[in-house]
């Protein structure tokens, strides 16, 4: 149980284009989605918290408008990267929790922005 | 602020030794305490959890909580090659906006 499905797994991209990515929890109820950021060899970085039907809340530096969250279900939420730029290239990961369960990780998507 | 800390390691061990991984925090008001194994190039992936004070056995896992002391423990039994990862404790503390805190993370080399 507990399965986190995020999508596309990698995904290429052009400077200025913009990219979603998907998450879905496919065997429970997400009330709380966290999307984070990790660079190669560093750690994860918490970019914003996202409950269902509300607006997401946006880590200290994070730019809401350029990351767009929307979690409009209890079982999908989205990350847009608008405008990308290379130095966007990162790995994406997204996690889905039940309420205070433990958190359950997608298998991230890894961005190239050329 | 609050904080968890973990040794960055590498910690390395042989095979079939018990890696023992510590992870303390600083709000007591912690409730909820986690390990995950991330590999290289992988997310995370949820190990043990443990919510009350002692041991928690899962396998060749044990995880270790002492509230007093604000440490939690991991212990991996018989270690791997495949046991070979960077393990990060997380702690969750409701009042903190559902967040987790997460630690740096530990890096462990088991040798063949």
């Amino acid at each position: 149980g507990a399965v986190v499905s995020q999508h596309p797994s990698w995904v290429i991209c052009k400077s200025g284009t913009s990219v979603k990515i998907e998450c879905r929890s496919l065997d429970f109820q997400a009330t709380t989605m966290f999307w984070y950021r990790q660079f190669p060899k560093q750690s994860l970085m918490l970019m914003a918290t996202s409950n269902e039907g509300s607006k997401a809340t946006y880590e200290q530096g994070v730019e809401k408008d350029k990351f767009l969250i929307n979690h409009a279900s209890l079982t999908l939420s989205t990350l847009t990267v608008t405008s990308a730029h290379p130095e966007d290239s990162s790995f994406y990961i997204c996690s889905a929790r039940s309420g205070a369960a433990p958190l359950h990780f997608g298998n991230g998507t890894r961005l190239t922005v050329t | 602020q609050k904080e968890v800390e973990q040794n960055s390691g590498p910690l390395s061990v042989p095979e079939g030794a018990i890696a023992s991984l510590n992870c303390t925090y600083s709000d007591r008001g912690s409730q909820s305490f986690f390990w995950y194994r991330q590999y290289s190039g992988k997310s995370p992936e949820l190990i043990m959890f443990i919510y009350s004070n002692g041991d928690k056995e899962d396998g060749r896992f044990t995880a270790q909580l002492n509230k007093a002391s604000q440490y939690v423990s991991l212990l991996i039994r018989d270690s791997q090659p495949s046991d070979s990862a960077t393990y990060l404790c997380a702690v969750y503390n409701a009042g903190n906006n559902r967040k987790l805190i997460w630690g740096l993370g530990t890096s462990l080399a088991v040798n063949p």
